[in-house]
């Protein structure tokens, strides 16, 4: 069965430092992946998604960027954080239908 | 651009009734509609989907309805229980690998 893991959990990072998430999926084969970010009691914002190896589709411009590596790893980055970077980022990949399924996420305060 | 308003931030209802969420969007509609239930602190998890040629779909205790001609869609639970209380998020799914998120409407089941 497929399994999807995000590390770390938990992050708290000061204004101006680096960042970088890892996802990354096991028991499939070139999945589709997602990033999302959720603000306090917001809904899911999509990020990037990529259909394969180094292919990232950016859907909001602001500081973040996307790089798939390999076929089941996609990582968030930036070179420094804003304060409005804090949230829940989401790791998704898709099955049948574009149904998402999604990691455990990672809680990012940024201060 | 696409809007996706779901209606009622929050729902209280009591235990054993049926829970009705709205999902509404703007624009054209998606290949495939979807439902999500998101507990606190973890990623959402998919519920349903239902096709953009189908007008209700039933899993357990859930029924959802599409109406692609008041671009609508209506997400039931019935004999509601305490467990169910979450929030849950409509997603509209499009063919170019597109994924949209409501903001989510929070449920609260009372005993």
């Amino acid at each position: 069965s497929q399994t999807i893991h995000q590390w770390p959990a938990t992050l708290v990072q000061p204004v101006g430092s680096p960042l970088s998430l890892e996802c990354t999926v096991e028991g499939t084969s070139n999945p589709n992946l997602y990033w999302y970010r959720q603000a306090a009691g917001r809904g899911l914002q999509l990020l990037f998604y990529s259909v394969g190896i180094g292919q990232i589709s950016s859907e909001v411009p602001q500081n973040l960027s996307a790089s798939r590596p390999q076929d089941r790893q996609f990582i968030l980055s930036s070179k420094k954080l804003l304060l409005s970077d804090s949230g829940f980022y989401l790791c998704a990949w898709t099955g049948r239908e574009n149904t998402q399924y999604f990691g455990p996420g990672t809680r990012l305060t940024v201060l | 651009s696409q809007k996706i308003e779901q209606n009622s931030e929050a729902l209280n209802i009591q235990e054993g009734k049926t829970a009705t969420l709205t999902c509404n969007y703007t624009n054209y509609s998606p290949a495939y509609l979807q439902w999500y239930r998101q507990d606190p602190g973890r990623g959402p998890v998919f519920l349903l989907l239902i096709r953009e040629n189908e007008k209700e779909k039933r899993k357990e205790r859930l029924k959802v309805t599409f109406d692609t001609t008041l671009k609508q869609s209506l997400f039931h639970i019935t004999a509601s229980q305490p467990a169910d209380s979450a929030t849950y998020l409509c997603a509209l799914s499009y063919n170019n690998n597109d994924m949209r998120f409501g903001a989510g409407t929070r449920l609260t089941v009372k005993p």
